[in-house]
């Protein structure tokens, strides 16, 4: 069965740094996503993308976060200047029209 | 505004018994409805999901859930549980604009498996 694989899988980087964590979705899914689980917390929806632009950000997703799907088959979360509070686990999802979403194992990001 | 509880944050259940975790939702329409599993090291699986039509939903994996709406709940069952249960179990409802994609989820419930 095709997956939503996402490297690295563990990402440790210094305050102030910019970090890219990249996704490859399933091949045929149009409809994008990243959300992240803080340790404890809830899984929170972070921003949907769909024909080459974001359809919808959540208030988390402020300036120091960009997206990109910079060919066919990648997906990406560009942090800018990290943050301690940045420190999550960091979900890439896909789907299909009028289907469930397809997440991948995930990215932990340690901010020091 | 949409939100998910699921009242369990923790359940201990001995293999072979069974399983029933609680979710309740609070929406102003018919809700899309997900159940998603997370063993430790992986990613959000999905198990099941109710939309529309038949309110008892069955999954993968032996889990089923019915679909409420006089309780605003959509729990989760298993008849007998196996050790490979042991996870952690997220609810979620699908947003207005996003019903699909856009996800609110409920904290999670750990379950437990013993011998």
């Amino acid at each position: 069965e095709p997956e939503v694989t996402q490297t690295p899988s563990h990402q440790v980087t210094q305050m102030g740094q910019e970090v890219i964590l990249r996704c490859v979705p399933i091949s045929n899914h149009l409809y994008f996503y990243w959300y992240r689980q803080i340790l404890g917390q809830k899984v929170e929806f972070l921003v949907s993308f769909y024909n080459n632009e974001i359809s919808e950000k959540s208030e988390i997703f402020d300036d120091q976060f960009s997206v990109e799907r910079p060919d066919g088959s990648n997906f990406t979360l560009k942090i800018r200047s990290t943050k301690l509070e940045d420190s999550a686990m960091y979900f890439c999802a896909s789907r299909g029209a009028r289907s469930p979403l397809h997440f991948g194992n995930g990215t932990r990001l340690t901010v020091t | 505004a949409q939100s998910v509880t699921q009242p369990d944050i923790h359940i201990t259940v001995s293999e072979g018994a069974s399983l029933e975790l609680r979710c309740n939702y609070s929406y102003g329409a018919t809700p899309y409805l997900f159940w998603y599993v997370q063993s430790p090291g992986q990613g959000l699986q999905l198990l099941l999901k109710y939309f529309s039509g038949d309110t008892l939903v069955q999954g993968i994996k032996g889990f089923e859930a019915e679909f409420k709406r006089s309780q605003s709940s959509f729990n989760l069952r298993k008849p007998s549980v196996h050790w490979s249960d042991a996870a952690e179990y997220f609810c979620a409802v699908g947003g207005t604009t996003d019903s699909w994609g856009k996800l609110q989820f409920g904290a999670g419930t750990q379950v437990v498996v013993t011998p």
